[in-house]
């Protein structure tokens, strides 16, 4: 099946810093990724959908400028969270899609944030 | 807006047969998706519905009514291993139709 990697898997950081998670599709080109944030024991809640090679579209109320989303390729996209806060601290997930018409996401192992 | 329920919580034994409902209010309607996630682990896929009535895979059954804006997660022989979150998703007519909104999760516990 299709596999999506994230790194890092756990990140602590200072407040005021900025941190970058990558997520990668191993072995499928994804045409659209997701990127997902969770707090402990709820639902996956979507920040935004990249697409390769065009701006990301974020949902209403995520920060465009505190969370950067580059899409450059068909096989990675990033997540920069700058100038993080304790408030970010978090669990991050990307999914990937490998075509248009395509209903199943694959999702990475996630990312979990902890800003000191 | 967007709303998604699921029970928060359901118990069973092994062997027993579970049903995890989900009723759903989009803007738009592609298809239902269910996911598992166990702790700390990322969610994985276990079926789409995008046409009313039943899909089976294995153990796991899905059922979608689309007219009723519901659906459920029907899992039998329950596994201690099926201890888990379970989300459903629906893909909504956002972003063309690209988007899963998630449901709240329902966290199942298998007793031995």
């Amino acid at each position: 099946g299709a596999v999506v990697s994230q790194h890092p898997s756990r990140v602590i950081c200072k407040s005021g810093t900025s941190v970058k998670i990558e997520c990668r599709s191993l072995d499928f080109q994804a045409t659209t990724m997701f990127w997902y944030r969770q707090f402990p024991k709820q639902s996956l809640m979507l920040m935004a959908t990249s697409n390769e090679g065009s701006k990301a579209t974020y949902e209403q109320g995520v920060e465009k400028d505190k969370f950067l989303i580059n899409h450059a390729s068909l096989t990675l996209s990033t997540l920069t969270v700058t100038s993080a806060h304790p408030e970010d601290s978090s669990f991050y997930i990307c999914s990937a899609r490998g075509s248009t018409g395509s209903y199943e996401q694959y999702f990475g192992p996630g990312t979990r944030l902890t800003v000191t | 807006g967007q709303s998604l329920e699921q029970p928060s919580e359901v118990t069973a034994v092994e062997g027993a047969i579970v049903q995890i409902n989900c009723t759903y209010q989009t803007s738009g309607f592609y298809g239902l998706s269910w996911y598992q996630q166990h702790d700390g682990g990322a969610p994985t896929f276990l079926s789409y519905n995008a046409l009313d009535g039943l899909e089976e895979t294995g153990r796991f059954s899905s059922f979608l009514s689309r007219s009723d804006s519901y659906g459920y997660l029907l899992l039998q022989e329950l596994q201690m291993k099926d201890s888990a979150s379970y989300f459903c998703a629906v893909r909504d007519g956002n972003n063309y139709g690209q988007n899963f909104v998630f449901g709240p999760g329902t966290r199942l516990s298998v007793l031995p």
